[in-house]
């Protein structure tokens, strides 16, 4: 079993629609949790971590639910810019984070 | 603030030539970390370097050597490149658990 994963999806939305995508960890022991952006052929680049208490930013919500092991991420009122795939990120309280395979969204107009 | 630069931006190589990707940070991390992504397979850590002077493996480093040169730069080395390498690699500096990638270099091996 992978130790972090993701549905790849894509999930196919139209512009203002609210869409979730959750990611599970396997490793109990994982301390720290983000989500990252990536364009086609561009770099990851972080868009917010997620803490015990839940993190927003604008129309983003980033979830952590440490008894079922699976942090989310929510997107209100979806951008066509917002089309991308999103990365979970898992850190273990070692040097190596565990990345997700991804999930992509596709916003149509 | 350039943060995390990467030459080349592309490279295609023969099976068994040799090549270094290069990759500087400014941002002053102690963390700096390769990864190769493919398609399918998300991204997966090659070699990482917790602070000046050390390296470690991570999940796939056969194939490939680093060099972590000074806290700005480390580099990855192809002695012999084969197919299987063909890849897009990042580099990655981080902070407190946060990375920050480099641009990206798109390798092709035939």
């Amino acid at each position: 079993r992978k130790e972090v994963e993701q549905d790849p999806g894509p999930f196919n939305v139209p512009e203002g629609a609210t869409v979730a995508f959750n990611c599970t960890y396997s490793n109990s022991a994982s301390q720290s949790f983000f989500w990252y952006r990536q364009d086609c052929r561009k770099e990851p680049k972080l868009l917010m971590s997620v803490y015990s208490s839940g993190n927003e930013d604008g129309r983003f919500t980033a979830q952590l639910n440490r008894a079922s092991q699976y942090i989310s991420l929510l997107i209100r009122d979806s951008k066509l810019s917002d089309s991308a795939t999103y990365l979970c990120v898992v850190n273990q309280g070692s040097y190596i984070p565990t990345f997700g395979r991804g999930t992509s969204l596709i916003v149509h107009p | 603030n350039a943060g995390v630069t990467q030459t080349p931006k592309f490279q295609v190589l023969k099976t068994g030539q040799s090549m270094t990707l290069q990759c500087a940070q400014d941002m002053n991390h102690n963390s700096m970390y390769w990864y190769r992504q493919d398609p399918g397979m998300g991204l997966r850590l090659i070699y990482y370097s917790a602070s000046e002077g050390t390296t470690d493996k991570g999940e796939v480093p056969n194939g490939y050597n680093v060099s972590r040169l000074n806290k700005r730069e480390f580099s990855l080395r192809l002695e012999s490149a084969a197919p299987s390498q063909t890849s897009v690699y990042f580099c990655a500096s981080e902070a407190v658990y946060e990375q920050y990638f480099g641009p990206g270099t798109r390798l092709t091996v035939t």
